[in-house]
């Protein structure tokens, strides 16, 4: 089954510090994999995707097939980088399934 | 486009009534996915539709629960009746067809956050 898994429910660091969100996920084909962020009083947005391979707001994520892994990372956490973060991996060209969110708070 | 439009924001009712939710997708998206987000659980996808036909409503959690689009511009999800353990915020979001490749990214409505009394 397609299972997406963000271990931990709330990260917190300080600000300048290293980030990093974890995700996992379980997929028999080739997997797409993306990350939307909620910040407060938003809506849920994208952040990146794994097929870009872009940096969006100094964040990064690669996709590990290896480790099933699609981190995400940033060098530098920013206080505005307090957000709700969901990994999420597409099945079948139209189903999305969401991991269980990580909450980021970025202390001063 | 005002993006996805969902209503009402928030809904207080008492066990045992009916809720309907409603959702605007953005004009000219052909998908539209209905998501339940609760603590435990995260983002659930309960149904989605495509061309206003549903494709797979394997996450709706019972009978209880029904969803409808009778347009490409309109769809409900519908509570009947209403349980306590019901209580979530429920976002609708709308996606166009990219090519051969399915569901393009996700836009998501600001929710709706219902509380079951």
């Amino acid at each position: 089954a397609q299972r997406v898994t963000q271990p931990e429910k709330l990260l917190s660091v300080f600000k300048g510090a290293p980030v990093e969100l974890k995700c996992n996920y379980s997929y028999s084909g080739s997997p797409e994999l993306f990350w939307y962020v909620q910040y407060s009083r938003q809506r849920l947005q994208l952040l990146l995707r794994h097929i870009s391979r872009e940096s969006i707001k100094g964040f990064t994520a690669d996709l590990n097939k290896g480790e099933t892994s699609f981190h995400l990372k940033k060098p530098f956490a920013q206080e505005e980088d307090s957000a709700m973060y969901y990994c999420a991996l597409r099945h079948n060209f139209n189903k999305f399934y969401f991991g269980s969110g990580t909450k980021l708070n970025v202390k001063p | 486009d005002a993006g996805v439009i969902q209503s009402p924001r928030h809904e207080v009712t008492e066990m045992g009534q009916e809720v309907t939710l409603r959702c605007k997708p953005i004009s000219g998206h052909d998908y539209l996915f209905w998501y339940r987000q609760t603590m435990m659980r995260g983002l659930e996808l309960l149904i989605y539709f495509n061309n206003n036909v549903p494709i797979d409503d394997s996450g709706m959690p019972e009978d209880r629960f029904s969803a409808k689009m009778p347009n490409a511009s309109f769809s409900t999800l519908k509570i009947q009746p209403s349980e306590p353990r019901d209580s979530a915020v429920y976002f609708c979001a709308s996606s166009y067809r990219s090519g051969d490749s399915g569901a393009n990214v996700l836009t998501f409505g600001a929710g709706s956050r219902l509380t079951v009394l």
